[in-house]
């Protein structure tokens, strides 16, 4: 079947450095992409999606970059902080099958003072 | 505006019992889901409904029932509780045409 899967699964960056979580996806008709934050005990929270006809996009400290080419997904976070301690979830779509998704297993970013 | 609610956000059972989780949104949105969070592993999905009235499996159905009761509520029944059941469950719920699932606070199961 189709998946969703990480390069890394934990990343420890220093405060105020920037941070990049990678996702790597197998199905080449999917066409739209989301990040979520899942702080622990909580729902996962979006962060930044991307559709397949761009291969950047922009956020509030956070971008999404899109290489279709190799499939690969990245979620870049400029001067990281403390609240961003979390597991970032990548989730793929493909439009044929409706409104659902397919996330990867995560990767739990600490951020060290 | 509560978004996703879920209850109850602990659970114990035995081998054997059955429970129901049960899901609201206030959010009028037509799209419910059920998924799974097992560590290590992403979100799964076990159930969902397309809107009121008609419910789907997802990739993991075993040992599962749902229930959309109205547009609002969206329940899972675990009618035969198996260890391999424990997990954190997570409702959520996205509007038609939309691209963003919002997720309720999950619940967590624990069956010994």
């Amino acid at each position: 079947g189709e998946s969703v899967g990480l390069h890394l699964p934990t990343l420890s960056v220093q405060e105020g450095d920037n941070s990049i979580i990678n996702c790597a996806y197998s199905n080449s008709a999917s066409d739209y992409f989301i990040w979520y934050k899942q702080e622990s005990g909580k729902g996962p929270q979006f962060i930044i999606d991307i559709r397949s006809n761009m291969d950047k996009r922009q956020g509030q400290r956070v971008t999404v970059l899109l290489n279709k080419t190799v499939k690969h997904l990245s979620l870049q976070i400029a001067a990281t902080q403390p609240g961003d301690s979390a597991v970032y979830f990548c989730a793929e779509r493909e439009w044929n099958y409706g409104q659902n998704f397919v996330f990867g297993p995560g990767t739990r970013l600490s951020v060290l003072p | 505006n509560a978004g996703v609610t879920q209850t109850p956000k602990f659970q114990v059972l035995k081998t054997g019992q059955s429970m129901t989780l049960q899901c609201a949104q206030d959010m009028n949105h037509n799209s419910m889901y059920w998924y799974r969070q097992d560590p290590g592993m992403g979100l799964r999905l076990i159930y969902y409904s397309a809107s009121e009235g008609t419910t789907d499996k997802g990739e993991v159905p075993n040992g599962y029932n749902v229930s959309r009761l109205n547009k609002r509520e969206f329940s899972l029944r675990l009618e035969s509780a198996a260890p391999s059941q424990t997990s954190v469950y997570f409702c959520a719920s996205i509007t038609q045409g939309g691209d963003e699932q919002y997720f309720g606070p999950g619940t967590r199961l624990t069956v010994t």
